[in-house]
Protein backbone atom coordinates (compact mmCIF):
# COMPACT_ATOMS: atom_id res chain seq x y z
CA UNK A 1 0.00 0.00 0.00
CA UNK A 2 2.01 2.87 -1.07
CA UNK A 3 -0.38 5.29 0.86
CA UNK A 4 -2.11 7.61 -1.84
CA UNK A 5 -5.77 6.75 -2.23
CA UNK A 6 -7.54 7.30 -5.57
CA UNK A 7 -11.34 7.70 -5.86
CA UNK A 8 -13.20 6.13 -7.99
CA UNK A 9 -11.43 3.21 -9.27
CA UNK A 10 -13.39 2.70 -12.32
CA UNK A 11 -15.88 4.79 -13.69
CA UNK A 12 -18.08 4.67 -17.02
CA UNK A 13 -19.41 8.35 -18.77
CA UNK A 14 -20.66 9.12 -21.83
CA UNK A 15 -19.70 11.29 -24.37
CA UNK A 16 -19.87 14.78 -23.00
CA UNK A 17 -20.03 14.34 -19.91
CA UNK A 18 -18.00 16.01 -16.98
CA UNK A 19 -15.93 13.79 -14.52
CA UNK A 20 -14.12 14.67 -11.12
CA UNK A 21 -11.32 11.61 -10.08
CA UNK A 22 -9.96 12.22 -6.47
CA UNK A 23 -6.53 12.06 -5.19
CA UNK A 24 -5.14 11.66 -1.30
CA UNK A 25 -1.78 12.00 -1.33
CA UNK A 26 0.62 10.17 1.64
CA UNK A 27 0.89 11.65 4.91
CA UNK A 28 3.29 14.58 5.10
CA UNK A 29 3.75 15.13 1.06
CA UNK A 30 3.11 18.31 -0.28
CA UNK A 31 3.47 17.45 -3.79
CA UNK A 32 0.54 15.83 -6.37
CA UNK A 33 1.42 14.79 -9.72
CA UNK A 34 -1.33 13.47 -11.91
CA UNK A 35 -0.12 11.11 -14.99
CA UNK A 36 -2.68 9.71 -17.68
CA UNK A 37 -1.33 6.06 -18.72
CA UNK A 38 -3.09 4.54 -22.23
CA UNK A 39 -1.81 1.55 -24.21
CA UNK A 40 -0.33 3.92 -27.08
CA UNK A 41 1.16 6.79 -25.14
CA UNK A 42 2.75 4.97 -21.67
CA UNK A 43 2.66 7.23 -18.84
CA UNK A 44 1.94 11.39 -19.74
CA UNK A 45 2.73 13.58 -17.07
CA UNK A 46 -0.26 15.94 -16.93
CA UNK A 47 -0.11 18.66 -14.20
CA UNK A 48 1.58 19.01 -10.59
CA UNK A 49 0.65 20.56 -7.69
CA UNK A 50 2.69 21.71 -4.09
CA UNK A 51 1.25 22.58 -1.38
CA UNK A 52 -1.74 24.03 -3.18
CA UNK A 53 -0.13 26.10 -5.99
CA UNK A 54 0.36 24.63 -9.80
CA UNK A 55 4.00 24.47 -10.29
CA UNK A 56 4.34 22.39 -13.32
CA UNK A 57 1.61 21.19 -16.79
CA UNK A 58 2.19 19.02 -19.31
CA UNK A 59 0.27 17.55 -21.93
CA UNK A 60 -3.05 18.60 -20.43
CA UNK A 61 -6.02 19.45 -22.38
CA UNK A 62 -7.97 22.96 -22.01
CA UNK A 63 -11.30 20.39 -21.01
CA UNK A 64 -9.36 19.07 -17.98
CA UNK A 65 -8.58 21.12 -15.03
CA UNK A 66 -6.93 20.39 -11.60
CA UNK A 67 -6.36 21.85 -7.89
CA UNK A 68 -5.19 21.32 -4.59
CA UNK A 69 -7.12 22.32 -1.46
CA UNK A 70 -6.03 23.51 1.70
CA UNK A 71 -5.39 19.73 3.48
CA UNK A 72 -3.67 18.66 0.42
CA UNK A 73 -6.23 16.52 -1.61
CA UNK A 74 -6.18 16.84 -5.14
CA UNK A 75 -8.90 16.72 -7.99
CA UNK A 76 -9.07 16.50 -11.57
CA UNK A 77 -11.53 17.61 -13.17
CA UNK A 78 -12.52 15.85 -17.16
CA UNK A 79 -14.78 17.79 -18.80
CA UNK A 80 -16.68 17.42 -22.48
CA UNK A 81 -15.03 14.14 -22.33
CA UNK A 82 -14.31 12.00 -25.66
CA UNK A 83 -13.71 8.60 -26.55
CA UNK A 84 -10.24 9.24 -26.48
CA UNK A 85 -10.07 10.43 -23.00
CA UNK A 86 -10.69 6.44 -21.80
CA UNK A 87 -7.29 5.49 -19.70
CA UNK A 88 -6.14 5.13 -16.11
CA UNK A 89 -5.44 8.22 -14.54
CA UNK A 90 -2.87 7.77 -12.05
CA UNK A 91 -1.97 10.43 -9.04
CA UNK A 92 0.87 10.47 -7.26
CA UNK A 93 2.79 12.11 -4.62
CA UNK A 94 6.09 13.17 -3.17
CA UNK A 95 7.57 14.90 0.22
CA UNK A 96 9.56 17.30 -2.20
CA UNK A 97 9.23 18.48 -5.53
CA UNK A 98 10.34 15.51 -7.75
CA UNK A 99 13.86 14.73 -6.97
CA UNK A 100 12.74 11.85 -4.85
CA UNK A 101 10.58 8.94 -4.69
CA UNK A 102 6.66 9.60 -6.38
CA UNK A 103 4.48 7.36 -4.79
CA UNK A 104 1.59 6.03 -6.98
CA UNK A 105 -2.17 5.06 -6.07
CA UNK A 106 -3.89 2.24 -7.79
CA UNK A 107 -5.67 4.63 -10.70
CA UNK A 108 -9.06 5.84 -11.78
CA UNK A 109 -9.74 3.87 -14.79
CA UNK A 110 -11.89 5.67 -16.75
CA UNK A 111 -14.10 4.59 -19.66
CA UNK A 112 -16.07 6.79 -22.33
CA UNK A 113 -18.40 5.16 -24.91
CA UNK B 1 12.06 11.23 -30.80
CA UNK B 2 10.37 11.06 -28.07
CA UNK B 3 12.63 11.87 -24.62
CA UNK B 4 12.66 8.52 -23.33
CA UNK B 5 12.64 5.42 -25.50
CA UNK B 6 11.90 2.14 -23.95
CA UNK B 7 11.19 -0.96 -26.02
CA UNK B 8 7.92 -2.28 -24.78
CA UNK B 9 8.50 -6.33 -25.47
CA UNK B 10 7.24 -8.82 -24.13
CA UNK B 11 9.89 -9.86 -22.82
CA UNK B 12 9.49 -13.42 -22.30
CA UNK B 13 12.31 -15.61 -20.24
CA UNK B 14 12.49 -18.96 -17.83
CA UNK B 15 12.88 -18.59 -14.44
CA UNK B 16 16.33 -18.14 -13.24
CA UNK B 17 17.16 -15.95 -16.10
CA UNK B 18 19.54 -12.97 -15.94
CA UNK B 19 16.92 -9.74 -17.59
CA UNK B 20 17.83 -6.75 -19.32
CA UNK B 21 16.17 -3.61 -19.16
CA UNK B 22 17.20 -0.95 -21.00
CA UNK B 23 15.98 2.56 -21.87
CA UNK B 24 17.51 5.66 -24.16
CA UNK B 25 17.68 8.91 -23.44
CA UNK B 26 17.79 12.61 -25.18
CA UNK B 27 17.38 15.00 -22.69
CA UNK B 28 20.83 15.31 -21.82
CA UNK B 29 19.49 17.56 -18.45
CA UNK B 30 18.27 14.93 -17.06
CA UNK B 31 20.07 13.77 -13.31
CA UNK B 32 17.80 11.17 -11.61
CA UNK B 33 17.24 7.62 -12.83
CA UNK B 34 14.44 5.44 -11.78
CA UNK B 35 12.92 1.75 -12.32
CA UNK B 36 9.52 1.29 -11.63
CA UNK B 37 7.79 -1.67 -11.45
CA UNK B 38 3.59 -1.93 -12.68
CA UNK B 39 1.64 -5.07 -11.81
CA UNK B 40 -1.36 -5.66 -13.82
CA UNK B 41 -4.18 -3.06 -12.53
CA UNK B 42 -2.02 -1.82 -9.81
CA UNK B 43 0.07 1.91 -9.87
CA UNK B 44 3.86 2.09 -10.49
CA UNK B 45 5.80 1.18 -7.36
CA UNK B 46 9.97 2.46 -7.09
CA UNK B 47 11.98 -0.36 -7.66
CA UNK B 48 15.82 1.35 -7.87
CA UNK B 49 16.55 5.48 -8.08
CA UNK B 50 19.91 6.39 -8.81
CA UNK B 51 21.59 10.06 -9.16
CA UNK B 52 24.00 10.50 -12.29
CA UNK B 53 26.51 7.74 -13.77
CA UNK B 54 27.12 4.65 -11.77
CA UNK B 55 25.88 1.35 -10.44
CA UNK B 56 23.71 0.16 -8.01
CA UNK B 57 22.48 -3.09 -6.76
CA UNK B 58 19.79 -3.89 -4.10
CA UNK B 59 19.28 -7.75 -3.93
CA UNK B 60 18.58 -9.12 -7.16
CA UNK B 61 18.62 -5.59 -8.78
CA UNK B 62 21.67 -4.12 -10.50
CA UNK B 63 20.76 -0.77 -12.56
CA UNK B 64 23.37 1.28 -14.22
CA UNK B 65 23.47 5.01 -15.80
CA UNK B 66 25.59 5.55 -18.26
CA UNK B 67 25.14 9.46 -18.89
CA UNK B 68 27.66 9.86 -21.78
CA UNK B 69 25.75 7.16 -23.75
CA UNK B 70 22.09 8.60 -22.66
CA UNK B 71 21.57 5.30 -21.57
CA UNK B 72 20.03 3.05 -18.22
CA UNK B 73 19.62 -0.16 -17.21
CA UNK B 74 18.34 -2.70 -14.82
CA UNK B 75 19.39 -5.90 -14.61
CA UNK B 76 17.33 -8.72 -12.81
CA UNK B 77 19.53 -12.17 -11.49
CA UNK B 78 17.49 -15.23 -10.96
CA UNK B 79 14.64 -14.09 -12.43
CA UNK B 80 11.16 -15.39 -10.61
CA UNK B 81 7.72 -16.01 -11.83
CA UNK B 82 6.60 -12.92 -9.54
CA UNK B 83 9.02 -10.52 -11.07
CA UNK B 84 6.41 -10.71 -14.35
CA UNK B 85 5.10 -7.12 -14.45
CA UNK B 86 5.94 -4.09 -16.50
CA UNK B 87 9.23 -1.97 -15.82
CA UNK B 88 9.27 1.16 -16.25
CA UNK B 89 12.12 3.27 -16.88
CA UNK B 90 11.89 7.03 -15.59
CA UNK B 91 14.14 10.23 -15.23
CA UNK B 92 13.86 13.86 -14.48
CA UNK B 93 16.23 16.58 -14.19
CA UNK B 94 15.06 20.77 -13.78
CA UNK B 95 12.44 21.99 -15.95
CA UNK B 96 11.66 25.33 -14.41
CA UNK B 97 12.04 25.12 -11.04
CA UNK B 98 10.37 21.78 -10.84
CA UNK B 99 11.23 18.24 -11.43
CA UNK B 100 9.04 16.35 -13.58
CA UNK B 101 10.04 12.50 -14.06
CA UNK B 102 9.67 11.48 -17.79
CA UNK B 103 8.56 7.83 -18.17
CA UNK B 104 9.16 5.26 -21.04
CA UNK B 105 6.43 3.14 -22.09
CA UNK B 106 7.10 0.39 -20.14
CA UNK B 107 8.27 -3.56 -21.28
CA UNK B 108 6.37 -6.02 -20.56
CA UNK B 109 8.42 -9.08 -18.66
CA UNK B 110 7.21 -12.36 -18.22
CA UNK B 111 8.74 -15.32 -16.31
CA UNK B 112 7.65 -18.42 -16.65
CA UNK B 113 8.57 -21.20 -14.98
Amino acid sequence: DSGVTQTPKHLITATGQRVTLRCSPRSGDLSVYWYQQSLDQGLQFLIQYYNGEERAKGNILERFSAQQFPDLHSELNLSSLELGDSALYFCASSAGQGTGELFFGEGSRLTVL
Amino acid sequence: QKEVEQDPGPLSVPEGAIVSLNCTYSNSAFQYFMWYRQYSRKGPELLMYTYSSGNKEDGRFTAQVDKSSKYISLFIRDSQPSDSATYLCAMNGPSGGSYIPTFGRGTSLIVHP
